[in-house]
């Protein structure tokens, strides 16, 4: 099984609301990630959790929370947005951190739209 | 720092027709090479990684690519288009030592004409 699963698959919040975003894999990887994917852009590293501690953080705004309360389990938690936040946010997964070419699996994503 | 080129936001082949997409890295060290593809609507799923060993990769769906760093190029590859390869293509490069972040390029869409 190589699969992430990602919920909510589509996510309308207002810019004082409060939501989550939740991501999944059972494939046994310690390292995982959040990115942000604007239209037609490539993917943007948001953090890293390597073993269940957040590893990398990319200068990301404290509007955005990331949480992993477990080896499979990855959160990020959303308050305060902003429109310009709109866009789809990918959860990868990769075995560990720091081996060397390592293959990142990818979730199909929430598309958020931020009013 | 490392960094790759995608020449061509899009590429339009006729289906059947060779699929020639290119990427060009830069990296001081030895590079890590990636060619991913996203579906509208989903997330990246990959199609072949460079590491180390054979220079050309074979990968899924009929995709292959070539590391020639004589040239820095990872150009990705298909004899035969076919309707289901209409995607956007991402060229990806990591480097070691340290946390390896992959670098995307900005992306290719692919259009197949029937």
């Amino acid at each position: 099984d190589t699969e992430v699963t990602q919920t909510p698959k589509h996510l309308v919040m207002g810019m004082t609301n409060k939501k989550s975003l939740k991501c999944e894999q059972h494939m046994g990887h310690r390292a995982m990630y959040w990115y942000k994917q604007k239209a037609k852009k490539p993917p943007e590293l948001m953090f890293v959790y390597s073993y269940e501690k957040l590893s990398i953080n990319e200068s990301v705004p404290s509007r955005f929370s990331p949480e992993c309360p477990n080896s499979s389990l990855l959160n990020l938690h959303l308050h305060a947005l902003q429109p310009e936040d709109s866009a789809l946010y990918l959860c990868a997964s990769s075995q560990a951190l720091s081996r060397i070419g390592e293959t990142q699996y990818f979730g199909p994503g929430t598309r958020l739209l931020v009013l | 720092a490392q960094s790759v080129t995608q020449l061509g936001s899009h590429v339009s082949v006729s289906e059947g027709a060779l699929v020639l997409l290119r990427c060009n890295y830069s990296s001081s060290v030895p590079p890590y090479l990636f060619w991913y593809v996203q579906y509208p609507n989903q997330g990246l799923q990959l199609l072949l990684k460079y590491t180390t060993g054979a220079t050309l990769v074979k990968g899924i769906n009929g995709f292959e690519a070539e590391f020639k760093k004589s040239e820095t190029s990872f150009h990705l590859t298909k004899p035969s288009a076919h309707m289901s390869d209409a995607a956007e293509y991402f060229c990806a490069v990591t480097t070691s030592g340290g946390y390896q972040k992959v670098t995307f390029g900005t992306g290719t869409k692919l259009q197949v004409i029937p």
